[in-house]
């Protein structure tokens, strides 16, 4: 099976920089995918690391390292609006299928 | 703007009572998916489909039922449902070969 391991819970203060780092054990690896949730609304999808190395989108950035089975996600110039919860997901390829796997998720509570 | 179209947003049932939750996708994504969303357990893999015809059991597929006759609709239900089932349920889809999943905005279900 899959599992994933992320900090429960995290704080900052606005303007800060802070890691949200994700270990996970699974087959048949194929990526890790990043989620914020709000309180009371939706997943949404931050970014996807297929292969080693940092991928950047504006504020938030990703990392993945294969060999270690690890990644993380790096949120800078904190805003209040960055507290939510953050998911990292691993995508498994079995028997030719897609699916995602979730870590039981990060709250990130940013402070002024 | 749609993407996917969750019914009902939110139900209160009685123990031994069969439900159906909608899902409705209008982005033409072959992959789709339920998850259920606990708190301090993260969003857990019911159900998914690659591909209209076909379906897949995921981590808790325990009491719950899938169909995809075509590729817009993919409805959950529960024949019998029991307090344990209580617990927030999104539908997603993705393109087949891709880490993004698009959620809805969920359907709480409450059984007593």
């Amino acid at each position: 099976g899959q599992s994933l391991e992320q900090p429960s819970e995290v704080t900052a203060v606005e303007g800060a920089i802070v890691q949200i780092n994700c270990t996970y054990q699974t087959s048949g690896f194929y990526g890790l995918s990043w989620y914020q949730q709000h309180d009371g609304g939706a997943p949404t999808f931050l970014s996807y690391n297929g292969l080693d190395g940092l991928e950047e989108t504006g504020r938030f950035s990703s990392f993945l390292s294969r060999s270690d089975s690890y990644g993380y996600l790096l949120l800078q110039e904190l805003q209040m609006k960055d507290s939510a919860s953050y998911f990292c997901a691993v995508r498994d390829l079995n028997s030719g299928y897609s699916t995602l796997t979730f870590g039981k998720g990060t709250m990130l509570l940013v402070s002024p | 703007i749609a993407g996917i179209t969750q019914a009902p947003t939110s139900q209160i049932l009685a123990a031994g009572r069969r439900m159906t939750l909608r899902c409705t996708q209008d982005m033409r994504h072959n992959a789709m998916y339920w998850y259920r969303q606990d708190l301090g357990l993260g969003l857990r893999l019911i159900h998914y489909s690659n591909t209209a015809g076909t379906t897949g059991k995921g981590e808790v597929p325990d009491g719950y039922s899938v169909s995809r006759a075509n590729t817009d609709d993919f409805p959950l239900t529960l024949a019998s449902a029991v307090p344990s089932q209580t617990s927030v349920y999104f539908c997603a889809s993705s393109d087949r070969g891709t880490g993004e999943l698009f959620f809805g905005e969920g359907s709480r279900l409450t059984v007593l």
